[in-house]
Parts: structure tokens; sequence; C-alpha cells
């Protein structure tokens, strides 16, 4: 069965801090994909970033950056000198490869970023 | 850039009442979704969609809901007999072939 965990349920930092929101999760699979989703208060689902099973390599956007390692099964996922507006919940998301590809999600992290 | 839209985007509906929500996909994707996200709680899987079927339905996609692509641009959910836990945001989501899946703005059902 597939299953993701995102232990933390609540953050709360201060503007300029970086933050790490941690995703841990389960499958079965050899091919699968991670995903991470920002839900801002106003309630919509903003794709962040995916990532497919065969590619570890860290990637950074901007303040984001993400840290996939396969031997703890961990996606965990990093801002840094976080800023107001990153205020939001973030869901990380597992799906497996193949023609459906619905996704299952962790609980969400809720993210306060504090002025 | 092409996005998901969903309408509407809030509805209030008696219980018992059958509710559709509709969705139109971005016109190239191939693969569709319902999702719903419970106020506060995650967001769960309901049903996939694909060639004109109903390719996965979860527990919570029971006889009461149904999905049509009746003129293969809309995706519609209906809930024949509405229940007061069927209150929550739902998303509709659709995917191209090897492209993550793009989310619309959600419709927040509210059973009374």
């Amino acid at each position: 069965a597939q299953k993701v965990t995102q232990a933390q349920t609540e953050i709360s930092v201060v503007e300029k801090e970086d933050v790490t929101l941690d995703c841990v999760y389960e499958t079965r699979d050899t091919t699968y994909y991670l995903f991470w989703y920002k839900q801002p208060p106003s309630g919509e689902l903003v794709f962040l970033i995916r990532r497919n099973s065969f590619d570890e390599q860290n990637e950074i956007s901007g303040r984001y950056s993400w840290n996939f390692q396969k031997s703890t099964s961990s996606f965990n996922f990093t801002i840094t000198a976080s800023q107001v507006v990153d205020s939001a919940v973030y869901f990380c998301a597992l799906s497996r490869a193949g023609n459906n590809r619905k996704l299952i999600w962790g609980l969400g992290t809720s993210l306060a970023v504090n002025p | 850039e092409p996005e998901v839209t969903q309408t509407p985007s809030h509805q209030v509906t008696q219980m018992g009442q059958e509710v559709i929500l509709r969705c139109v996909p971005i016109s190239n994707h191939l693969y569709f979704y319902w999702y719903r996200q419970i106020l506060g709680q995650k967001v769960e899987f309901l049903v996939s969609f694909y060639n004109n079927e109903i390719s996965e339905k979860s527990e919570i996609f029971d006889d009461q809901f149904s999905v049509e692509r009746p003129d293969g641009s809309n995706f519609t959910l209906k809930i024949r007999s509405t229940k007061l836990e069927d209150s929550a945001m739902y998303f509709c989501a659709s995917r191209g072939t090897d492209t993550e899946a793009f989310f619309g703005q959600g419709t927040r059902l509210t059973v009374v």
C-alpha cells in the first residue's frame, strides 16, 4: 500500500528564517512520482514540484529546494528566508507510474510565517 | 496559461438534494480526477476517469456519486442525495500524458 506521512502538523517561524517540511513515503513500486502542493488561505491547490523516482537529484527553485533521498524514503522541502506570503498548508503526495496516477496525499503541514 | 475551471465556487444545498459539480479540464488532457477535502483535513481521492470510463474509484465514491463527460469538454460530479458529511471542498484535476495534475479552484459544497 502507498502512504505519505507528514509528521509536522503545524510550524511557526519568523520571517527570514529557513524552514524544512518533512515528507516520508511508503511504496512497493520501483517507479513512482512525488509531489509538493501549496494550499494558501484562498484554498486552491498550487503545484510546486514533481519528482520521478529515478531522479534523486536535488532541485532548487528560487527560495525553494527539495531533497529527495530514496534510502530514507524522504522528500523534504526547504524554504529559505521565509516570507509571510509563504504561509499556507503544504501537502506532499505520491502517485504510481502508469495511466492512473491518482495522488495519495499526506495530511499536510500548516506553515505560519510571522512578521 | 491553460487552467482547469470549476463551477460553482460555492454551492449550498439541502440534505437529500442532488448536486452537480462542473469542471472544464485543460483541453488536450486525457486523464480526469475528482478529489475532496473536508474542512481542515487532507485531500482524498474520489475517482479517476480516462477514455470515457472510470479507471479507479475510492471507497468514498459509493452509489450516490457518479461522473460524466457529457460533451467532450465538461467533466461533472453528481451526488444524488446529499448528506451532511458530503460537505467539503471538491477539486477537479486533469492531467496530460506525462504531466502533473492541474487542479481547479475547487467547489465548496455545504449541505444543510
